[in-house]
């Protein structure tokens, strides 16, 4: 009983390298998130999927880019990392966007250094 | 802008009180609340999710009421145990796709 899976679990990056945060999730739901949580800040949504083939910016996508390979898996990109992405990174997902449960993954702990 | 509040910060009882957990939320048309637990360096588990057409919902020892015209929820976890330690956040959908979460309650449970 996985639910939403997220490689890896940490990494450290030297400023401007790039890396990819995979998820997948074995719950057949449509909709997926990528949320940021930094002290003081709580959760904020980088980038959401509403379904499979579509792909949208929340609150703080600069920096960041997405894809929704199929509708198990999706991905976030940093294309060259920076100080101020040092976070801890969620990947989300529901049924569907309308308000239904959100299940998370355990996170994936970032330092750009 | 939904701005969602939890109160206090952090709580601290001794094992086998009853916890009550608050959290406001400034605008009343919501689809649902959710609540989750995070206990430190994971991962949100998720409660109860309670629809806005509920005044309750229950889960073991876990209680959430709803009140959408006053724009709260409190969640009661009975007789509290040192395994009910950990951070509790609520949350509510902005818009169909994005959480507005609450900063979140650190509870400590003392044995």
């Amino acid at each position: 009983n996985a639910g939403v899976t997220q490689t890896p679990k940490f990494q450290v990056l030297k400023t401007g390298q790039s890396m990819t945060l995979q998820c997948a999730q074995d719950m057949n739901h449509n909709s997926m998130y990528w949320y940021r949580q930094d002290p003081g800040m709580g959760l904020r949504l980088i980038y959401y999927s509403a379904s499979e083939g579509t792909t949208d910016k929340g609150e703080v996508p600069n920096g960041y880019n997405v894809s929704r390979l199929n509708k198990r898996e999706f991905s976030l990109r940093l294309e060259s990392a920076a100080p101020s992405q040092t976070s801890v990174y969620f990947c989300a997902s529901s049924v569907t966007g309308l308000g239904t449960e959100a299940f998370f993954g355990q996170g994936t702990r970032l330092t750009v250094v | 802008k939904q701005e969602v509040t939890q109160i206090p910060a952090a709580l601290s009882v001794p094992e086998g009180e009853n916890l009550v957990l608050n959290c406001s939320f400034t605008d009343s048309a919501i689809y649902n609340l959710q609540w989750f637990r995070q206990d430190p360096g994971k991962g949100l588990t998720s409660l109860l999710l309670i629809q806005s057409s509920q005044r309750e919902q229950t889960s073991g020892r876990l209680n959430a009421s709803l009140d959408k015209s006053s724009g709260r929820s409190t969640l009661y976890i009975a007789a509290s145990q040192p395994g009910d330690s950990a951070t509790y956040l609520c949350a509510v959908p902005t818009n169909d796709y994005k959480l507005s979460f609450g900063a979140g309650t650190t509870v400590t449970v003392r044995a």
